[in-house]
């Protein structure tokens, strides 16, 4: 079946400009989540969504950072006034949540954000 | 806090040969998950293997194998008769709580397999 998809795949943009990064996750997939990815790092979580449930805020790096996940599905990580820091490639995750399972996240492709 | 240290920023390998991926980590939860990843060039993280902190056994997945060793807190990765199409980034992730989610990733190891 189709795996998780994120567009755009890049993403030039300029310092104080607006971004907004799509993530599709797997069908029926209940929880999603976000991370950054810093060159030749590893991942720092954002952001969790979990069904109805409030979200999970506690990785995002500043009140500039915010995201939505509309009807259980889709969801969209926006970044206002973008700095050069935000560069990094912004992964998105999903998995499904069946009590007592490993609950091993499978991963988009990542959109890579340059700010200029 | 909970934390992943990979110690060893490269490896390199020839194929055939059996590596040794270490990962130790730190939690005062009794109950997490161990992950590992693999993210080639392409930059897609794909799953390889999961441990839960009250498994008996180590995992095993094909040539994968986690050799967990609980009082030391390691879960070092094995992967057995390597291949070419190993070489990549692989990544050590740990889950704690039942339920909470979040993967917490060290920094990584680029292993390299040398025909």
């Amino acid at each position: 079946g189709a795996g998780v998809s994120q567009s755009p795949s890049n993403k030039v943009t300029e310092k104080g400009k607006d971004v907004e990064l799509r993530c599709d996750p797997i069908s029926g997939h209940t929880a999603l989540y976000w991370y950054r990815q810093s060159l030749g790092q590893g991942l720092e979580f954002l952001i969790y969504f979990q069904g109805n449930s409030a979200p999970d805020k506690s990785g995002l790096p500043s009140d500039r950072f915010s995201a939505e996940r509309t009807g259980g599905s889709v969801s969209t990580l926006t970044i206002q006034r973008t700095q050069q820091e935000d560069s990094a490639v912004y992964l998105c995750a999903s998995s499904l949540t069946l009590a007592g399972g490993p609950y091993e996240q499978y991963f988009g492709p990542g959109t890579r954000l340059t700010v200029t | 806090a909970q934390k992943i240290t990979q110690t060893q920023p490269g490896m390199f390998v020839q194929e055939k040969e059996a590596v040794t991926l270490d990962c130790t980590y730190d939690t005062s939860d009794p109950s997490y998950g161990l992950f590992w990843y693999k993210q080639p060039s392409s930059g897609e993280m794909i799953f390889l293997i999961y441990q839960g902190s009250y498994d008996q056994q180590n995992a095993t997945e094909g040539r994968y194998s986690l050799n967990f060793q609980k009082a030391r807190k390691s879960a070092n990765l094995v992967i057995s008769a390597s291949q070419l199409g190993d070489s990549a980034m692989y990544f050590c992730a740990m889950r704690v709580r039942q339920g909470a989610q979040k993967l917490v990733f060290g920094q990584g190891t680029r292993l390299t397999i040398n025909p």
